[in-house]
């Protein structure tokens, strides 16, 4: 069973572009998470997705956007990237809410986003 | 609102050393509490988890207890060796939702 990916696995950009990361969830997950790995921060939660809707979102500004695709893989996009925007973006999945009381959340390795 | 405090890393360790990485949280109601480790250039892998009070959590050789009295969710090991460096994260789950809050992380690196 393939587990969680991520792509791409580096992203490189310039202050004030576009970038969009892209997460496929493990089949059968409907619930995908985005979550931000600054460097010194630990992980901060930014966005979840369910049956593509967007359910929760963390403390980040609007730049930070993202949807859910009817297959259930996600993307992230950050708009006017800032250099403080660098860090590694890790997606995770997990079955719906009330699918399983032992809920496991499976996460990717991340793409490692840098702002120039 | 939920938080989690762990203490900072790095941890620097002797193959065979004892471990522990401290961990307390602040919740609403009972959460679920949960230890994820990070090897390098990997996603988060759970590690172990506590459902509620005085539950042990343990997996690999490494065991936590969910301690309501102190809010803690201490992690601990005998015998460490080289293969568990990597960051470790404490955290919880409220029951009433879906969103892992994590602490900061703890680098751990075991040398030989």
């Amino acid at each position: 069973e393939a587990g969680v990916t991520q792509s791409p696995t580096h992203l490189i950009k310039t202050r004030g572009q576009q970038a969009t990361l892209r997460c496929s969830p493990i089949s059968g997950h409907t619930s995908v998470y985005w979550y931000q790995q600054a460097l010194g921060l630990g992980l901060q939660f930014l966005l979840w997705y369910d049956e593509g809707e967007e359910r929760n979102r963390g403390n980040f500004p609007p730049r930070f956007s993202g949807r859910q695709f009817p297959n259930y893989s996600s993307e992230l996009n950050v708009n006017a990237l800032e250099l403080e925007d660098s860090a590694l973006y890790l997606c995770a999945s997990s079955l719906s809410r009330g699918a399983a009381i032992e809920e496991k959340l499976f996460f990717g390795s991340g793409t490692q986003l840098s702002v120039l | 609102g939920n938080s989690v405090t762990q203490m900072e890393g790095p941890v620097t360790l002797s193959e065979e050393a004892f471990l522990t990485i401290n961990c307390t949280y602040t919740a609403t109601g009972y959460p679920s509490l949960f230890w994820y480790v990070q090897y390098p250039g990997e996603g988060l892998q759970l590690l172990l988890k506590a459902t509620k009070a005085d539950d042990k959590g343990s997996n690999k050789g490494f065991e936590a207890t969910y301690r309501k009295e102190t809010t803690s969710f201490h992690l601990e090991k005998g015998s460490v060796q080289v293969s568990d460096s990597a960051v470790y994260f404490c955290a919880l789950r409220n029951n009433a939702g879906n969103m892992l809050t994590f602490g900061g992380g703890t680098r751990l690196m075991v040398k030989p």
